[in-house]
């Protein structure tokens, strides 16, 4: 089975602090993404990589960066948290043509 | 990425076939139909992809015109389980989730 695994289910940091979302993938899957939810907006992806070291912005990735350093690991990084990055998180993992897979979530809340 | 029109909801008997199309007249010869479904408060859940040919797996079928300029996704006998909005979106890789089509199943 395809396991992509997010470091957290609940998050919860304060306004100005620099938050981590982690995003592991066991299928040597070469894309992963990067989405946030909220009610009435739908999923939104924030960033896309093709390959390791490599990205490509979302619709908003404005107030956000990433990194993926090797192949199966893909972090999300708020540099300086603000409250209206409160939103659910959800992180995804797909071969060059095949589907995606997406894991748990992550629920942050910004204070 | 092709853009995708989708109907925003449509309703379904349980048990009958649920036929949900999708219009994608933009669609160039490199990018693949994906279709995924999110049901409430779950993440996206990958169905079915397909290039040129009809593809089918144990979730549904999928059907793309000749043209490549519309599909449809078929689950040939839905469930109440299968109320879910789904979503088909034209991709090279990047995947871009449009509003989608809420299915409701009723009994």
């Amino acid at each position: 089975d395809v396991k992509v695994t997010q470091s957290s289910r609940y998050l919860v940091k304060r306004t100005g602090e620099k938050v981590f979302l982690e995003c592991v993938q066991d299928m040597d899957h070469e894309n992963m993404f990067w989405y946030r939810q909220d009610p009435g907006l739908g999923l939104r992806l924030i960033y896309f990589s093709y390959d390791v070291k490599m990205k490509e912005k979302g619709d908003i990735p404005e107030g956000y960066s990433v990194s993926r350093e090797k192949k199966e690991r893909f972090s999300l990084i708020l540099e300086s948290a603000s409250t209206n990055q409160t939103s659910m998180y959800l992180c995804a993992s797909s071969s060059r043509r095949g589907g995606a897979f997406f894991g748990q979530g992550t629920r942050l809340t910004v204070v | 990425d092709a853009k995708t029109t989708q109907p925003t909801s449509m309703d379904c008997a349980e048990g009958r076939a649920a036929n949900l199309p999708c219009n994608h007249s933009t669609i160039s010869g490199n990018e693949y139909v994906y279709w995924y479904r999110q049901i409430h408060s779950q993440g996206p859940q990958y169905i079915i992809h397909g290039l040129k040919n009809n593809e089918t797996n144990e979730m549904a079928s999928l059907i793309i015109t000749e043209d490549r300029k519309s599909s449809t996704l078929i689950l040939p006998h839905a469930t109440l389980r299968d109320t879910a909005v789904y979503y088909c979106i034209v991709s090279r890789g990047k995947l871009i989730f449009g509003q989608g089509t809420e299915l409701s199943v009723k009994p």
